[in-house]
């Protein structure tokens, strides 16, 4: 059964601290994605990954980084939290591009 | 600029009955689209996908229609059953400097009323 997996549901953080989010997939998949999710927006993609230590920006890279260091784990870090950020957080992983991608529960974080 | 569009927030259908879930999309470059249904607290699942070197592609309940000329596909889901209230992501996909990436839409959430 595949999984992805993230190391937290819910998060809240104060405006300006370092924030961590990490994901883990146990399908040895090259490809690993995080997103965000907003009313009314739908997903956007924030960064990818398609091999360790590689990485692209999205669509709204703005205020993020990633760190790829092991095939399964892939982490978004937010350097200063805003308000702004505060969204659904979804990673995914895929096998290829025509294969589906498989997501992580999220994280909702919420910054004040 | 949203290059792959839901123009329906919501859809409430019947039991039994059929929902058709619309997408439309610009980039022509787009060759493979897929159908992820979320519900809440949990991470999208993937429902059905299709290549741009079709037009239909069926899986039990679920088709997906595929109009190129359009730019336009479509998700009929028959007969609808109370658990298929969700919401649903039309994605679609380019190759992108050797890689790919997903792009999707802003989903529309599905309502069947038993």
């Amino acid at each position: 059964d595949v999984k992805v997996t993230q190391s937290s549901r819910y998060l809240v953080k104060r405006t300006g601290e370092k924030v961590f989010l990490e994901c883990v997939q146990d399908m040895d998949h090259e490809n690993m994605f995080w997103y965000r999710q907003d009313p009314g927006l739908g997903l956007r993609l924030i960064y990818f990954s398609y091999d360790v230590k590689m990485k692209e920006k999205g669509d709204i890279p703005e205020g993020y980084s990633v760190s790829r260091e092991k095939k399964e784990r892939f982490s978004l870090i937010l350097e200063s939290a805003s308000t702004n950020q505060t969204s659904m957080y979804l990673c995914a992983s895929s096998l290829d591009r025509y294969y589906e991608q498989y997501f992580g529960p999220g994280t909702r974080l919420t910054v004040t | 600029d949203q290059q792959v569009k839901q123009n329906s927030p919501s859809l409430s259908v019947q039991e039994g009955r059929i929902s058709i879930l619309n997408c439309d999309y610009t980039n022509s470059m787009f060759d493979y689209f897929l159908w992820y249904k979320k519900y809440p607290a949990e991470g999208p699942t993937f429902l059905i996908s299709i290549s741009s070197i079709k037009d239909k592609n069926e899986d039990g309940r679920f088709t997906v229609f595929l109009n190129k000329s359009a730019k336009h596909l479509s998700l009929h889901i028959v007969p609808s059953q109370p658990g298929d209230s969700a919401v649903y992501f039309c994605a679609a996909s380019s190759e992108v400097s050797g890689t790919y990436k997903y792009i999707f839409g802003t989903g529309t959430r599905l309502k069947v009323l038993a």
